[in-house]
Formats: structure tokens, sequence, C-alpha cells
């Protein structure tokens, strides 16, 4: 491995499901961050993580959740998924939190 | 709320040209200022970073910085075809905020 993974790198999903994005990093960074990026919106921050064990909310957290178990997982989960999620998902890690962003491939995510 | 503001184009400049890419943001107390680029269908990747007012330059690539203001730019010197991309400006103060994106495209 080899910088930031993700997986899967798309999903179709039906609305309701339970769904895990799967986020891992090899460079032993403290912060790690989720991102969404829809079509004339942007990036926006969803939750982050500054070191293992702590997570925080972003500025549009509605309807995901995070862990930070260990250093280098950062699962993101979307308990009921909703078509309003349908989006590109991106998971992101830094040494801290106001350091350098590195960004990881990203996860198509399509809600039905 | 943290504004930054970038025009979302497509801005279209002949190969070998200076493409100029801007970018204005409302929180004063931001310190740090960063340009990705993002190729479609593709992860950001950053390109540059700076922190103090004026120029700095890496390559074909120069951020500019002016605080009083409240704006950042990116120069990109003897533009190429490859350069066309998205380029997102971000700031961080506490958290990360990105702009829009400005789509770029060089001609050839």
């Amino acid at each position: 491995i080899a910088g930031i993974t993700q997986a899967p790198t798309s999903q179709i999903l039906a609305a309701g499901r339970r769904m895990t994005l799967r986020c891992t990093q090899d460079m032993r960074h403290n912060a790690m961050y989720w991102y969404r990026q829809d079509l004339g919106l942007g990036l926006r921050l969803i939750h982050y993580s500054n070191t293992a064990g702590t997570t925080g909310k972003g500025e549009v957290p509605d309807g995901y959740s995070v862990s930070r178990a260990n250093t280098d997982d950062f699962p993101l989960t979307l308990a009921s998924a909703v078509p309003s999620q349908t989006s590109v998902y991106f998971c992101a890690s830094s040494d801290s939190l106001g350091d350098t962003q590195y960004f990881g491939p990203g996860t198509r995510l399509t809600v039905l | 709320q943290k504004e930054v503001e970038q025009n979302s184009g497509p801005l279209s400049v002949p190969e070998g040209a200076i493409a100029s890419l801007n970018c204005t943001y409302s929180d004063r107390g931001s310190q740090s200022f960063f340009w990705y680029r993002q190729y479609s269908g593709k992860s950001p990747e950053l390109i540059m970073f700076i922190y103090s007012n004026g120029d700095k330059e890496d390559g074909r690539f120069t951020a500019q910085l002016n605080k009083a203001s409240q704006y950042v730019s990116l120069l990109i010197r003897d533009s190429q075809p490859s350069d066309s991309a998205t380029y997102l400006c971000a700031l961080l103060s506490y958290q990360l905020t990105f702009g829009k994106g400005t789509k770029l495209s060089v001609i050839p």
C-alpha cells in the first residue's frame, strides 16, 4: 500500500441500505477526513478525525457516521442511504489538522 | 461561514501562454492557502501552498497571496495541454475550505 486507498471504487446502492466506505492510509498520518464532491457544490467536509479515538463533524455530517479505531483506518458509514447521498466521496489525510492534506482516489456512490 | 470564491470558468488559454487563476476569500483569520489540481474523474492533488504575502514560485507555477485584499492567485507559465484540469483553491484556518474550482482548458 502506498498513500491512501479507498474501497469500493464505485457502488450502486438501493435507498435504505446500509453502506460503509473504507479508507486506509499507510503514511502514519494523525488526521483523516471524509469529503463529498458534487457538481456545482465543490468539496464539502463530512467528518474528520485529528487522532485515533477522536472524531468531529464537518460541514455536512447528517446521515453519516465515522469511527477511528486506529491510525490507519477511517471508515464512513451511511446507516440508511438516500438518493441525495449520491456523490463522489474522497478520503484524505494529513500529519495534523493544520497540515497539507493528501487525497485518496475516491468512491463513486449512486443511491437509487 | 468561510467563503472561498473562484470563477468557475472555463478559462481557455492557448498553449504557451500564462494562465491566471484567481481566488478570493472572506475569512481574514485564514493562515494557509492551497492550490489543488483535479483532472476529470480523479482526486485532487496538491500543487502549491502559501502562507506569507507575496509570491512563491515552483517551476512553472507561481502562487501569489495578498492578505490585505483577501485574494490568492495561481499563475501557470508556458501552459501545456496537460495543464487542462480543474484548479481548486482552499484555505485553512481550522478546517480546509474549498472553492468550487476553475476549469482550465489549454488549447494546442
